[in-house]
């Protein structure tokens, strides 16, 4: 166990739909990553927050939104959703005062948009 | 030019014996870091070991060791006494930057699935 938590853990949709996944990060971690994972595109970086401030955008599309909160935890918003949104959303922590910056991923969260 | 290149799609192995997964990475930057993580079936992904750029030394945890060649630019993991469950997808990742910042992400190859056979 990680100590990152994302739910839901499934997630089943239809096109056009607007989801939300919601990632609460290890305690004491400012950092927030998310990623997707599809067959296509394999592991990709969408966004990182720190502390609440966007601090690195990725290959995120302008359909997707993420925010961080101020307890942390995090939220990756999903709107008009496609069949090629179908993949797995990894959520990742990290502590910055650690050495090498660890990022510990959730469980995932596995969207199917039909 | 992908970052991150893992070329073997697919590696067996036999239980017991050593097996080594390659990458091979693209930077342009002095400081970085790599990392290598192992996605079982059941999908979570676990983080094996690092090497940090300015490491002398190559990084080692338990049975997994990186082979870390910086001229040659390329990290690869060292399994030895291959387990069963060992079998899972292996992924080789990149932080492009100094260790201790507040933002950067991890660039993953496309992962190679090894297969431990009994």
């Amino acid at each position: 166990d990680s100590g990152v938590t994302q739910t839901p853990k499934h997630l089943i949709t239809a096109t056009g739909q607007r989801v939300t996944l919601r990632c609460s990060p290890r305690s004491g971690d400012l950092s927030v990553y998310w990623y997707q994972q599809s067959l296509d595109q394999g592991l990709q970086f969408l966004i990182q927050y720190y502390n609440g401030e966007e601090r690195a955008k990725g290959n995120i599309l302008e359909r997707f939104s993420a925010q961080q909160f101020p307890d942390l935890h995090s939220e990756l918003n999903l709107s008009s959703l496609e069949l090629g949104d179908s993949a797995l959303y990894f959520c990742a922590s990290s502590d910055t005062s650690v050495s090498y910056n660890e990022q510990f991923f959730g469980p995932g969260t596995r969207l199917t948009v039909l | 030019a992908q970052k991150i290149t893992q070329t073997q799609p697919g590696m067996f192995v036999q239980e017991k014996e050593a097996v080594t997964l390659d990458c091979t990475y693209d930077t342009s930057d002095q400081s970085y870091g790599l990392f290598w993580y192992k996605q079982p079936s059941s999908g979570e992904m676990i983080f094996l070991i690092y090497q940090g750029s300015y490491d002398e030394q190559n990084a080692t945890e338990g049975r997994y060791s990186l082979n870390f060649q910086k001229a040659r630019k390329s990290a690869n993991l060292v399994i030895s006494a291959s387990q069963l469950g060992d079998s899972a997808m292996y992924f080789c990742a990149m932080r492009e930057g100094p260790s201790g910042g507040s933002n950067y992400k991890l660039t993953f190859g496309k992962g190679t699935l090894l297969t431990v056979n009994p």
